[in-house]
């Protein structure tokens, strides 16, 4: 059983540059998740998708996108990179949204010089 | 703000001996779910265990167990029979409120080894 499965694992940007995260889930749940984790800072919130066909903005969404394309995948896009963008980013799901434990991704380290 | 609030950036323990990391947070609901999360040099998140706020039965998973103290707000975890592989950085979360559109919040998280 995969769980959720994102990739890249790493990926180097320059600014400017554009590159979409996918990520995809086995376990059929119903809430995606997109955070990002700095020194210091633990996990934000960028997006997230309560069910398929919703998306809504978390903590810091400035500068991304989401698609929620069906229920198993939830794709982030970052348009243009920028330095501050560089972080590991996580995508997760749970089976709903308000009690159920997150099931994390690998994580995906990205460099924006 | 509802916050979640891990106010020790790192810990140290013996092996085989106990530790407690503590975690605080911020609601005003009465009912909500907090969550610890352990996070290994892999980088791969691992839950650990689980608490729903209107159990006022504290949650325990073999060597993990935490003391809930609703009324301070107060969610520490502790190690029992430490391990080297407890070495990780351990993230405290809350959903904060129940309902449609709850999400996690997590706390800055605390970086704990093990010394053999």
């Amino acid at each position: 059983n995969a769980g959720v499965t994102q990739t890249p694992k790493f990926q180097v940007l320059k600014t400017g540059q554009s590159m979409t995260l996918q990520c995809a889930q086995d376990m059929n749940h119903n809430s995606m998740y997109w955070y990002r984790q700095d020194p210091g800072m633990g996990l934000r919130l960028i997006y997230y998708s309560a069910s398929e066909g919703t998306t809504d903005k978390g903590e810091v969404p400035n500068g991304y996108n989401v698609s929620r394309l069906n229920k198993r995948e939830f794709s982030l896009r970052l348009e243009s990179a920028a330095p501050s963008q560089t972080s590991v980013y996580f995508c997760a799901s749970s089976e709903r949204d308000y009690d159920s434990p997150l099931h994390f991704g690998n994580g995906t380290r990205l460099t924006v010089t | 703000a509802q916050t979640v609030t891990q106010s020790q950036p790192e810990m140290s323990v013996q092996e085989a001996e106990t530790v407690t990391l503590s975690c605080t947070y911020d609601t005003s609901e009465s009912n909500y779910y907090l969550f610890w999360y352990k996070q290994p040099p892999s980088r791969q998140m691992i839950l650990v265990i689980r608490q729903e706020a209107y159990k006022q039965q504290n949650a325990t998973e073999n060597r993990f167990s935490v003391n809930f103290q609703k009324a301070a707000k107060s969610f520490s975890l502790k190690i029992s029979d430490s391990q080297l592989g407890d070495t990780a950085m351990y993230f405290c979360a809350s959903t904060l409120t129940t309902g449609a559109n709850s999400k996690l919040t997590f706390g800055k998280g605390i970086t704990l080894s093990v010394r053999p």
